[in-house]
């Protein structure tokens, strides 16, 4: 059971756009800064997004986020077949003093 | 270009301790990053095990604190992770990963280079 809640699985048709969920609580989304990372089968994650919003040099704008309250929300457009992977939202959790991350969501590009 | 690379046993026999070293180039040990060990399953989800900070604070996962220690070599660019008394069920690739800060307080951080990973087998 991890703290922070994604769905298990999204899929949406190249071209189109796909949103990901991630649900916390106040003591780490609320308070804390999200990061949001992608996962290619047999690959280690790469960061897409920090500082809830920010994307890391070298990410296309097709990917971004957006946070409110303790929920936050992955966005990518434009899909293509190379974004099939796993996606993970992580922060800071004030109250275990550790680093929570969601169970991973798994994008099928149909 | 910053790079970490896991190295250790591939198999450790149950109740046994796993001891995981990671190399680090591009980046001193002991600048201002805190450097993390994160664990996956096969075919679950990420796990974080613990940090470590400018070579002496350290943060674990609650949930294994009992069983982890991360520590650093500052003489090799090193730090190093052992997990005691373990089971089938720490399992996993384990990840080095680099967490940079971008603000003054632990929640803003995010893992911006990782090793390509070690696969850890419990198993007698």
């Amino acid at each position: 059971q991890s703290v922070l809640t994604q769905p298990p699985s999204v899929s949406a048709a190249p071209g189109q756009k796909v949103t990901i969920s991630c649900s916390g609580s106040i003591s780490n989304i609320g308070i804390n800064f999200l990061s949001w990372y992608q996962q290619l089968p047999g690959a280690a994650p790469k960061v897409l997004i920090y500082d809830n919003t920010k994307r890391p040099s070298g990410i296309p704008d097709r990917f971004s986020a957006s946070k409110s309250g303790t929920s936050a929300t992955l966005g990518i457009t434009g899909l293509q077949t190379g974004d099939e992977a796993d996606y993970y939202c992580g922060t800071w959790d004030s109250s275990l003093s550790a680093v929570v991350f969601g169970g991973g969501t798994k994008l099928t590009v149909l | 270009q910053v790079q970490l690379q896991e190295s250790g046993p591939g198999l450790v026999k149950p109740s046994g301790t796993l001891s995981l070293t990671c190399a680090v180039s591009g980046d001193s040990i002991s600048s201002t990053n805190w450097w993390s060990w994160v664990r996956q399953p096969p075919g679950r989800g990420l796990e974080w095990i613990g940090e470590i900070f400018l070579g002496g604070s350290t943060n674990y996962n609650p949930s294994l604190k009992s069983r982890v220690t991360i520590s650093v070599d500052n003489s090799k660019n090193r730090f190093s992770l052992t997990l005691s008394s373990v089971t089938a069920a720490d399992t996993a690739v384990y990840y080095c990963a680099r967490a940079t800060l971008f603000g003054g307080n632990m929640g803003e951080k995010y893992f911006d280079y990782w090793g390509q990973g070690t696969l850890v087998t419990v198993s007698s």
